[in-house]
């Protein structure tokens, strides 16, 4: 069984670029949530896709955006970017229909915006 | 809406000690309850859950937590901890809705001491 896995591990950006993270959920998952953890803090949602459809937000802008691919991979894409947006970006799969809490975490993509 | 206060921000604690990290939660509704540990540079990996049935509810590494409705309490709790306990502790909430996210606390940084 393959956990989640996440690209890139590390990556730096400039003010006003634009990042795409990517995500393989784990085998036989079909939804993947993504959370930002800034610095000293706990991880917050940002959004959840669930058959190719965003499945609920949270309280990020619309420059943050997402993809969930027919093998359930996901991508977080984000534009322009600002330096609040450095932060560990976590992906997280799950299989609908399960008990609440089977959500299997990635190692996150750290990036740093300069 | 749910929110999650973990009342310590750090706890050290010498190696063999116990230890409690303390997680209080709010909610209008029936939540589900988790407790994940972060290492260094890693994703999270989750510890135990309470989803119904005895509020004591054992975990790995021989961690525990007991979930008290009265008090909208989850504390998390270790007879003895090892050096390699050292880690960030997220304490977490979901309503019993499927699917739905998870609010994390701020975290409680453990630190054993030998």
């Amino acid at each position: 069984e393959t956990g989640v896995t996440q690209s890139p591990t590390h990556l730096i950006k400039t003010r006003g670029q634009q990042v795409t993270l990517r995500c393989s959920s784990q085998s036989g998952h079909n939804t993947v949530s993504w959370y930002q953890q800034a610095l000293g803090q706990g991880p917050q949602f940002i959004f959840q896709y669930y058959r190719e459809e965003e499945n609920g937000r949270g309280n990020f802008p619309p420059r943050f955006s997402g993809l969930q691919f027919p093998n359930y991979s996901s991508e977080l894409n984000v534009n322009a970017l600002e330096l609040d947006d450095s932060a560990l970006y976590l992906c997280a799969s799950s299989l609908a229909g399960t008990a609440q809490g089977e959500q299997y975490f990635g190692p996150g993509t750290r990036l740093t915006v300069t | 809406a749910q929110s999650v206060t973990q009342l310590d921000s750090q706890v050290p604690v010498f190696e063999e000690a116990p230890v409690e990290l303390r997680c209080n939660y709010s909610s209008s509704v029936s939540v589900y309850l988790f407790w994940y540990v972060q290492y260094p540079n890693q994703g999270l990996q989750l510890l135990l859950k309470y989803l119904s049935g005895s509020t004591l509810v054992k975990g790995i590494n021989g961690f525990e937590a007991e979930f008290n409705k009265s008090q909208t309490s989850f504390h998390l709790r270790k007879p003895s901890v090892h050096i390699s306990d050292t880690a960030e502790y997220f304490c977490a909430v979901s309503s019993l809705s499927g699917n739905t996210p998870l609010v994390f606390g701020k975290g409680t940084r453990l630190s054993v001491i030998a």
